[in-house]
């Protein structure tokens, strides 16, 4: 078992451009997570996914940031028109029922550099 | 929604000593409380988690406690070693954050030789 896997692991990005950061959960789990882990602080709850639904993006800001999880094929956390202030690690994690109690288990992370 | 505090942001013990982190939670409704540890540069990993069913659990030097009343849990590292320095992180999941994990802020633990 893989477990999460994300790429890439490192991504810069000039002012204005799009990242696009990738998540495959580990066989068998359904449940996507996203987190934001700015230098020296906490992980910041962005949105949980399941298969082409979005369950809650309650963290996610309004406007350039978007996430998906398409049938097939990985999650994407996409960030248009980047600025110095979303340079950060990215997290992702998957669970396999989504339900209260449910472990996540993390990958290792895109650290995000806008320049 | 949650909202979860942790403390303290860093902490340094001698080695051999013990450790103690706290962290306490808004939702009364939540029934799950995870801890992370994270080395640098890399991913938080779960160390040890608690169900509001129970009140202490313990892994080898690890234990945890849970007081739902007054709403705060704890972390407790015995016989420290030098591979226990890292970020610690405590959650809570549950009640109107069901469905999504809720960090603290962090500890971080440093051993001193």
């Amino acid at each position: 078992n893989a477990g999460v896997m994300q790429n890439p692991r490192h991504l810069v990005r000039r002012r204005g451009q799009e990242a696009r950061l990738r998540c495959s959960p580990m066989k068998g789990h359904s449940h996507v997570y996203w987190y934001r882990q700015l230098p020296e602080e906490g992980l910041k709850f962005m949105v949980y996914l399941q298969k082409e639904n979005i369950i809650d993006e309650s963290g996610m800001p309004k406007e350039r940031f978007s996430a998906e999880f398409p049938k097939e094929g990985p999650s994407i956390l996409r960030i248009q028109q980047v600025v110095r202030g979303d340079s950060a690690a990215y997290f992702c994690a998957s669970s396999e029922t989504g339900g209260a109690g449910d472990s996540y288990t993390f990958g290792s992370g895109t650290r995000l550099t806008v320049v | 929604g949650e909202n979860v505090e942790q403390h303290p942001s860093t902490l340094s013990v001698q080695e051999g000593d013990s450790a103690v982190i706290k962290c306490t939670y808004s939702d009364s409704a939540s029934n799950y409380f995870p801890w992370y540890k994270q080395e640098l540069g890399k991913r938080p990993q779960l160390i040890i988690d608690i169900r509001s069913n129970v009140g202490e659990k313990k892994d080898q030097r690890i234990a945890v406690t849970l007081n739902k009343t007054a709403k705060h849990f704890s972390l407790h590292i015995t016989e420290t070693q030098p591979e226990d320095s890292a970020v610690y992180f405590c959650a809570a999941e549950g009640g109107s954050s069901a469905s999504k994990i809720i960090f603290g802020s962090g500890t971080r633990l440093s051993i001193r030789p």
